[in-house]
């Protein structure tokens, strides 16, 4: 089972743009990468997903590198709102039993 | 187009009483399953359902029942509530598609006494 090491927390401010790095070692070759980010009192919401080089959406982006031993969510110019919990998961999405959740990185968006 | 829908919100037991976690969903999702996340903790799973008639187990499937009778309802089960089944309960469903994503309810917190 692939597992997941991440920053426990990160501070940050309004407009900076904030990378959090995810390392997984023992990713399998058909194992996706997911990022979820968790409001309090929320159930975690899906933001972005990748299996290598760098995917971008209207949120985020993801950059993987060649090994794919990690993997960096992206987040540009943060606010307030961003504020939250955000969990990198590896695994193949069609088997969520094999998903493992770590405790995820806690950001703070200061004013 | 309410997504995953949890009830109650909120719940009380007291040790040994039964309680019914309901969860609802409107996107015609074939997976199904019910995560517990306890403080320290990461998110565990306790039983999915990969299609209407069909269950399994997770990772911390004791003092737990499932049933999948319709596409839309996951109802979760504890039919002697304690202490250690306190709690906040999630439902996330999603579609058969190769790696889609999971989708979430906003939980049920059970406070077992």
């Amino acid at each position: 089972l692939a597992k997941t090491t991440q920053p426990i927390s990160m501070d940050s401010y309004e407009g900076q743009e904030v990378n959090i790095t995810c390392s997984h070692n023992n990713i399998a070759t058909n194992d996706y990468i997911t990022w979820y980010q968790q409001f309090p009192s929320q159930g975690p919401r899906f933001i972005i997903q990748g299996y290598k080089t760098k995917v971008t959406n209207e949120v985020a982006s993801l950059f993987i590198p060649a090994d794919r031993k990690s993997s960096t969510l992206s987040l540009p110019r943060v606010s307030l709102s961003d504020t939250a919990v955000y969990y990198c998961l590896v695994g193949v999405a069609g088997n969520n039993r094999k998903l493992i959740w770590g405790l995820g990185t806690s950001l703070a968006v200061n004013p | 187009n309410a997504g995953v829908t949890q009830t109650p919100k909120f719940q009380v037991l007291k040790t040994g009483q039964s309680m019914t976690l309901q969860c609802a969903q409107d996107m015609n999702h074939e997976y199904m399953s019910w995560y517990r996340q306890d403080p320290g903790m990461g998110l565990r799973l306790i039983h999915y359902s990969v299609g209407a008639g069909i269950t399994d187990q997770g990772e911390v499937p004791n003092g737990y029942n499932v049933s999948r009778s319709t596409t839309e309802d996951f109802p979760l089960r504890l039919l002697s509530a304690a202490p250690s089944q306190t709690s906040v309960y999630f439902c996330a469903t999603r579609s058969g598609l190769t790696n889609s994503p999971l989708h979430f309810g906003n939980g049920t917190r059970l406070t077992v006494t």
